[in-house]
């Protein structure tokens, strides 16, 4: 079974530019999370997909992020425009829906952003 | 409330020894505390989890350690080695969602 893919797995920009990363969770998987993690510290929820209906996006900077999962499986994570502060790894994970498997969230290997 | 504290920042064992990492959580909605395992470079990784109605699960080296009165839980690897040095989380899943604690450094020394 192949795992969560995540792309670009590395990306520097400048503050006040635009970068998109892309996620393809594994096939099958009904909800997807983007998180962040800042070095030094655990991943944060940015961003809850079931299918491709959100199902919490609290603690997502709508200001500057927005993120969208087409047609159910692959999504992407928007940040426009960034800040130094958004440096950090934003993890992509999916689970399986219903049942105690969709209690096991699996992780893509993140995309390292750094901010200039 | 929905945080999830974990100690110690990072942790020095020798191999062979036992690796002790501790967290501690707020809501009693929690019903599923897991641990992650991360090596740079790389995501979180399930390790092993528990849910609230057991005091211990055991899978090889690692035991979670449950105590629900006092909300507390913890990771236990016994015989530790070097191939265990990596970045621990324990979480906790609440309304289908998992909070993460800071995180502990385990390096265990050859």
């Amino acid at each position: 079974e192949a795992g969560v893919a995540q792309s670009p797995r590395y990306k520097i920009i400048e503050k006040r530019q635009s970068v998109a990363f892309w996620c393809n969770p594994i096939s099958g998987h009904a909800t997807l999370y983007w998180y962040q993690q800042i070095l030094g510290q655990g991943p944060k929820l940015l961003i809850q997909f079931q299918n491709n209906g959100v199902v919490d996006d609290s603690q997502l900077p709508k200001d500057r992020f927005s993120a969208e999962r087409l047609k159910g499986v692959d999504s992407t994570l928007k940040i426009q425009p960034a800040k130094l502060e958004d440096s950090a790894v934003y993890l992509c994970a999916s689970t399986p829906s219903g049942g105690l498997s969709s209690y096991e969230q699996y992780f893509g290997p993140g995309t390292r952003l750094t901010v200039t | 409330q929905q945080q999830v504290k974990q100690s110690p920042q990072s942790l020095i064992v020798q191999k062979g020894g036992i690796s002790i990492i501790n967290c501690a959580y707020e809501n009693t909605a929690f019903d599923y505390f897991p641990w992650y395992q991360q090596f740079p470079g790389k995501g979180p990784a399930l390790l092993i989890a528990i849910r609230p109605d057991v005091s211990e699960k055991k899978e090889g080296r690692f035991t979670i350690s449950f105590n629900k009165s006092a909300k507390q839980f913890s990771l236990h690897i016994m015989d530790s080695q070097p191939g265990d040095s990596a970045t621990y989380f324990c979480a906790a899943r609440g309304a289908q969602k998992l909070v993460f604690g800071q995180g502990t450094r385990l390096t265990i020394n050859p």
